[in-house]
């Protein structure tokens, strides 16, 4: 079968630096999406990888090792704000997004 | 605000009614998505709409029936519920189908099934 894998809960001190690892195993392999949910509301686009390496994107990067199945989303100089679930999707073969049940983070000032 | 709005925000329902949720996309795209989310469970794949054609039916009990009139505008009939259909369902849209294509959600209908 097909999965992702994602801690279900992670706790952070505001201003520190977080990394929110996902792991997958899926039958094939067309990119993968990290998404931000803020609770009540609609997830929202963060990142897309498709090739390996990392993606930075002001505060937040992501990396990938499709040899490993592998994605972090690393989170820096958090804020109170960033308190919310990080969802891991992963585009199969099939193009089919295969979601991760998501991490909640929270952020301690 | 994602360009996506979704109609009700929450509705409570018995077991012998029938409701309908509504989403419209204001965005120009050619999918649109059903998902249903519960507590600490991934996102489920309901239904797939491609350019008004319905392209993926992932096992979906028959008591949800989808409707996408246009590109723009995708319903969910509810009929015979049960309480485990209680969730969060949430509507998305993308420019197309495949690689690449981010997905666009709506905030949510809150459905609580009595």
């Amino acid at each position: 079968g097909q999965n992702i894998d994602q801690p279900t809960e992670m706790t952070a001190t505001e201003g520190a630096i977080v990394q929110i690892n996902c792991t997958y195993q899926t039958s094939g392999f067309n990119g993968l999406f990290w998404y931000q949910q803020h609770a009540g509301e609609a997830p929202t686009f963060l990142s897309y990888n498709v090739l390996d390496g990392l993606e930075e994107k002001g505060r937040f990067s992501s990396f990938l090792s499709r040899s490993k199945g592998y994605s972090y989303l690393l989170l820096k100089e958090l804020q109170m704000k960033d308190s919310a679930s990080y969802l891991c999707a992963v585009r199969d073969g099939n193009y089919q997004l295969i979601w991760g049940a998501g991490t909640k983070l929270i952020i301690k000032p | 605000e994602t360009g996506v709005t979704q109609t009700p925000r929450h509705l409570v329902m018995g077991m012998t009614n029938k409701k309908s949720l509504k989403c419209e996309q204001h965005l120009g795209h050619n999918a649109m998505y059903w998902y249903k989310q519960s507590a600490k469970k991934p996102l489920e794949l309901m239904f797939v709409y491609n350019f008004k054609e319905q392209t993926e039916n992932n096992s979906v009990p028959s008591r949800f029936s989808p409707e996408c009139p246009n590109s723009s505008h995708l319903f969910l009939h509810l009929h015979t519920l049960q309480p485990e259909d209680s969730a969060l369902y949430l509507c998305a849209s993308s420019q197309e189908l495949g690689e690449g294509n981010e997905q666009f959600f709506g905030p949510g209908t809150r459905l609580t099934v009595l």
